[in-house]
Order: C-alpha cells, then structure tokens, then sequence
C-alpha cells in the first residue's frame, strides 16, 4: 500500500499557539482529507482537497495542497484544549477510490 | 447532520468465532468502505463497496473477510473465523460523490 508519512509525530503545545503539521507521500495524490479522530471515536472530517496549491480553511483550521501533489499541510491557529487528539491526513491517487491514511500527528494542548 | 451508524460499539468473541459487524450508512450515498486500525496505528484500508459488488480490497481481505449489503440499507462485515491479530477498531464509511467519507463512530472487536 502507499506509504503517508506524517510530522510531527506528536505535539505538546500551550493553549494559543499555533500548529503545524504536514502529510509527505512519494506517490501523486487527486484529493487530499485530513480527519481528527477523537479517543475511542471515529475520524471526523476536517478538510477536504482537490487541486494542486488548493488553501482551504475552516474556522482556525486551514490546510494546503502541495504544489508537488505529493504533500499536504494543516494549520492551526490559537489552539484551544478541545483541539487534543490525532490529526490523520488521506490521500486518494488518481485511481482506486480508496483512501490512504496517514501516520497521524497526536496534539496535546496544555491548557 | 446525516451519521454512519454502527452496532454493536464493542464485541468481544472467542478465538474461531464468526463476528459480524454492521453498518448503516448515510440514506444517499452510493460508496461505501470498511477500515480498520489496531490499537496506536493508522487506519487501513479493507474494502470498497459499490453498485451491489466489491469494487477494491486491500491483502488484508482475504478468504476469511466477506462483505453483503443485504437490504439496501445494512452494510455488513463478516469474519468467518476470527484471530487475535484481527482485534482491533472497525469503521465503516459511506461516500456520495467526490466529497470525502463520513465515518461511523466503530465497533470494536476483541478475539480472545
């Protein structure tokens, strides 16, 4: 299977500060998602994106597709306690609809 | 906000045991998906599912993993002889077109 790699790995923020945390592939993707999944929770869709240079945002979360097709970006801005959990990129090639998931990043905000 | 509906939440089955875990996906939509994801690791792909046929599956579905969409609205994954290794979160997905997947909460299987 295609192989997503995602870092950081985990993050251990203070409440406001920022995040960032990106998806690096070695194949080329048609759409990338990036999901936060909750303990014991399934993943909830946070973004989703179809163009090459593609910037998405929603509400303090923003998220790039790379220029290359190869990676992806998610930004953060003023993080909050309920922003804890494991940040998972996707990526669909251009054939298969399946998705590959990523590594996933794990945030900590302390409050 | 239409849900992914899963049941049971969480089922723990004898070693050999059949399991089958269901899924009732969103009234509209046409694709639907079985993931998996070991305790700590990422989700993995299973199998697609669309127009009544499995459309993709990965080298972890193999004989022992069967899929049925029996009624038009139950999703089904069934595994015939369950194995330890095979303890882990199973979420089920459904898609309508292009937009990414909506994910039911899981169920989670524990072989012992």
């Amino acid at each position: 299977g295609q192989q997503l790699n995602q870092s950081p790995q985990s993050m251990f923020i203070q409440e406001g500060e920022d995040v960032s945390m990106n998806c690096t592939s070695s194949s080329i993707f048609n759409t990338w998602l990036w999901y936060k999944q909750d303990p014991g929770e399934g993943p909830v869709l946070l973004i989703a994106l179809y163009k090459a240079g593609e910037l998405t945002s929603n509400g303090r979360l923003t998220a790039q597709f790379g220029i290359t097709r190869k990676d992806s970006f998610l930004n953060i801005s003023a993080s909050i306690p309920s922003d804890v959990g494991i940040y998972f990129c996707a990526g669909q090639l251009r054939t298969g609809n399946q998705f590959y998931f990523g590594t996933g990043t794990s945030l900590t905000v302390i409050p | 906000e239409p849900e992914v509906t899963q049941t049971p939440s969480h089922q723990v089955t004898q070693m050999g045991q059949e399991v089958i875990l269901r899924c009732v996906p969103i009234s509209n939509h046409l694709y639907f998906y079985w993931y998996r994801q070991i305790l700590g690791q990422k989700v993995e792909f299973l199998v697609s599912f669309y127009n009544n046929e499995i459309s993709e599956k990965s080298e972890i579905f193999d004989d022992q993993f069967s899929v049925e969409r029996p009624d038009g609205s139950n999703f089904t994954l069934k595994i015939r002889s369950t194995k330890l290794e095979d303890s882990a979160m199973y979420f089920c997905a459904s898609r309508q077109g292009n937009y990414g997947y909506t994910f039911g909460s899981g169920t989670r299987l524990t072989v012992v």
